[in-house]
Parts: C-alpha cells; sequence; structure tokens
C-alpha cells in the first residue's frame, strides 16, 4: 500500500525546545517538500528536496532545518529560532520536482 | 513567476454546477494550470491540470481560453461532501509549486 506518512499527528512542545517532524514516503518519489499552514492561510514552502541529499529553501525556511539521507525520508526540524512555530506542518512527495505532488496527513504542532 | 488571482469564498446548493474561475495574467508559455482541492486538516490532492482549451476527467472539468490569462474549474452538481478550499496554480518548469489562500467553497443542503 503506497502513500505518504507522517508522525505524530499532533505534537505538542515547550517554547524553546527543537521538535521533529517526521515524513516517509514509498511511492518512490525523488522529490519531497514541506509546507506549513496557518489557520485560514494557504500553503507556504519551507524546504524541498529534488534528490538526495540536496535540498534547497523555500519561502519561509528561517528557523527550520531538513535532511536528505535516504530517498525515502525528509524529517523536518522546528528549532528554538522559529518564532511562530504553532502551524499545521504538510509534506507531500512527487515523482519529480514538476509533477503531481501527493500529501501526507499532516502534523498539528503546538508550541505551549 | 504568475500570480494567481481567485475568489476568497463561494456558496453553492447541492445539486448545482459550480465554476471558479482564477486570473493568471503573466503565465508563460510553458505553464501549466494546476488545481488541488482541501479538505480541513487534511493534505491537498490533485484534482485536474491543463495547457489550453478543456479538460475533463471523472471529477471536474477545466476551461482555458485561447490567451490563458484566466481558467475556470467546473464541479457539476456539487454534493456537500465538496465543501473544501480550491487552489488555483501555475506549475512553472524551473519554481516550486505556490499555494495561494485559495477559494473556499461552501456546499448548503
Amino acid at each position: 500500500d503506497g502513500g505518504i506518512t507522517q508522525s505524530p499527528k499532533y505534537l505538542f512542545r515547550k517554547e524553546g525546545q527543537n521538535v521533529t517532524l517526521s515524513c516517509e514516503q514509498n511511492l518512490n518519489h525523488d522529490a519531497m517538500y514541506w509546507y506549513r499552514q496557518d489557520p485560514g492561510q494557504g500553503l507556504r514552502l519551507i524546504y524541498y528536496s529534488q534528490i538526495v541529499n540536496d535540498f534547497q529553501k523555500g519561502d519561509i525556511a528561517e528557523g527550520y532545518s531538513v535532511s536528505r539521507e535516504k530517498k525515502e525520508s525528509f524529517p523536518l526540524t522546528v528549532t528554538s529560532a522559529q518564532k511562530n512555530p504553532t502551524a499545521f506542518y504538510l509534506c507531500a512527495s512527487s515523482i519529480s520536482e514538476y509533477n503531481e505532488q501527493f500529501f501526507g496527513p499532516g502534523t498539528r504542532l503546538t508550541v505551549l | 513567476l504568475a500570480k494567481t488571482t481567485q475568489p476568497i469564498s463561494m456558496d453553492s446548493y447541492e445539486g448545482q454546477e459550480v465554476n471558479i474561475t482564477c486570473s493568471h495574467n503573466n503565465i508563460a508559455t510553458n505553464d501549466y494550470i494546476t488545481w488541488y482541492q482541501q479538505f480541513p486538516s487534511q493534505g491537498p490532492r490533485f484534482i485536474i491540470q491543463g495547457y489550453k482549451t478543456k479538460v475533463t476527467n471523472e471529477v471536474a472539468s477545466l476551461f482555458i481560453p485561447a490567451d490563458r490569462k484566466s481558467s475556470t474549474l467546473s464541479l457539476p452538481r456539487v454534493s456537500l461532501s465538496d465543501t473544501a478550499v480550491y487552489y488555483c496554480l501555475v506549475e512553472s518548469g524551473n519554481t516550486p509549486l505556490v499555494f495561494g489562500k485559495g477559494t473556499r467553497l461552501s456546499v448548503i443542503a
């Protein structure tokens, strides 16, 4: 059963702590993406990766970091430098950078 | 990068056809137009993509005039389950997708 998974669905953290969000896909897609969505807003691109061991900053990369050591995995770390980290985080993948994107179920992060 | 403009919200009754228009005045020659649908607390999902004229699939139709400066997503006979946010995007060959705020469609019984 192919797909893209994110865990956990809900995550709570104290202010000042780093937190890592998981994203895994078994679709054999080369490209992966991280988006942030705030209430009533569209999606904003944080980071994207076209291939293993390579990634590029999106529109709002400050305060976030990523790694792409394996094709299947693209974890996102929300660091303490991110001023307002509470949001809904969505991971997506596509065959290549310019194809249809498949989204995971999302992780809702709340920083207390 | 072609910017898109679409209505913030629309209401429709069940069973009606809904047309959502998106403007993209500075679309480039090689750009494609793509629409995604998003339900609350879920990731968006691809609906339809087109380059010119008309594209139809089992879910929707996409109408693109000759000048390609706008496009219209048509949802036939909507039901309550079509209540969602619909995003119009212009796909350029060298930049990632840009999701605006989309159009919030509310279907009323």
